[in-house]
C-alpha cells in the first residue's frame, strides 16, 4: 500500500524555471526522504527531512514538511535540462516499519 | 551507485521457470532490499535482510523467496516465474536501519513470457 501520493503525476518546465513536487502522506512519520531516479537507472537519495524538522536546504533543492497537513514538498530552482528525472518521495513511519515509496513526479526540463 | 552491482541486467524467461537474480554491495551495510517497479505501482519491497540469514518480507512477497549467506549477497529467487512477475528489479542497502538513506543498484529487467 502506498503512503506518499506525488503531485503532480507530470511536470514539463522550461530551463531556469522553478519546479514544485508535492507529497502527501496518511500516517504519522519519523522522516521522509526524496529521491530521483533518471531513466533506466536506479534511485539516488536527494535528501532526508526529519519529523521535527520544517525545512531543509541542499544545494538548488529546498524541500519542506507540514506534519499537520502531513505534505511535503521539493523545490528545485533554476533548473536545468540534466533535473529531467523521475522523483520519488518516500516516508519512515517508525516501529521497525520499512520505508514506503510514492508512484512519483515525471520533470521534464526543456533546453 | 555506491558499490551496488546486480546480475543479470536483463533476463528473458519463460513462464514456470526459476530465475534468481543476484545483488551484490561493496559498502558492508547491514541492510539489503529487493524492489520491484511497475509502471502505475512505483516501487514495492518485496523481502529485506537485517543481517546474515535474516530476512522479511515486504508488501509483494508471493511468489518471491530470499536468501543471504554473506553480508555482500543478497538473492532473489522466483521458484516458478509467471508473466505478472515481468517488472524491473531494483536492490537496495542501508548502512544500519530501515529509516535511513538507501543506495540503489542499476536494477534488472526481467521479462517472463
Amino acid at each position: 500500500s502506498q503512503q506518499g501520493e506525488e503531485d503532480p503525476q507530470a511536470l514539463s518546465i522550461q530551463e531556469g524555471e522553478n519546479a514544485t513536487m508535492n507529497c502527501s502522506y496518511k500516517t504519522s512519520i519519523n522522516n521522509l526522504q526524496w529521491y530521483r531516479q533518471n531513466s533506466g537507472r536506479g534511485l539516488v537519495h536527494l535528501i532526508l527531512i526529519r519529523s521535527n524538522e520544517r525545512e531543509k536546504h541542499s544545494g538548488r533543492l529546498r524541500v519542506t514538511l507540514d506534519t499537520s497537513k502531513k505534505s511535503s514538498s521539493l523545490l528545485i530552482t533554476a533548473s536545468r535540462a540534466a533535473d529531467t528525472a523521475s522523483y520519488f518521495c518516500a516516508t519512515y513511519g517508525g516501529s521497525q516499519g520499512n520505508l514506503i515509496f510514492g508512484k512519483g513526479t515525471k520533470l521534464s526540463v526543456k533546453p | 551507485d555506491a558499490g551496488i552491482t546486480q546480475s543479470p541486467r536483463h533476463k528473458v524467461t519463460e513462464t514456470g521457470t526459476p530465475v534468481t537474480l543476484r545483488c551484490h554491495q561493496t559498502e558492508n551495510h547491514r541492510y539489503m532490499y529487493w524492489y520491484r517497479q511497475d509502471p502505475g505501482h512505483g516501487l514495492r519491497l518485496i523481502h529485506y535482510s537485517y543481517g546474515v540469514k535474516d530476512t522479511d518480507k515486504g508488501e509483494v512477497s508471493d511468489g518471491y523467496s530470499v536468501s543471504r549467506s554473506k553480508t555482500e549477497d543478497f538473492l532473489l529467487t522466483l521458484e516458478s516465474a509467471t508473466s505478472s512477475q515481468t517488472s524491473v528489479y531494483f536492490c537496495a542497502t542501508t548502512l544500519s536501519g530501515n529509516h535511513n538513506e538507501q543506495f540503489f543498484g542499476p536494477g534488472t529487467r526481467l521479462t517472463v513470457l
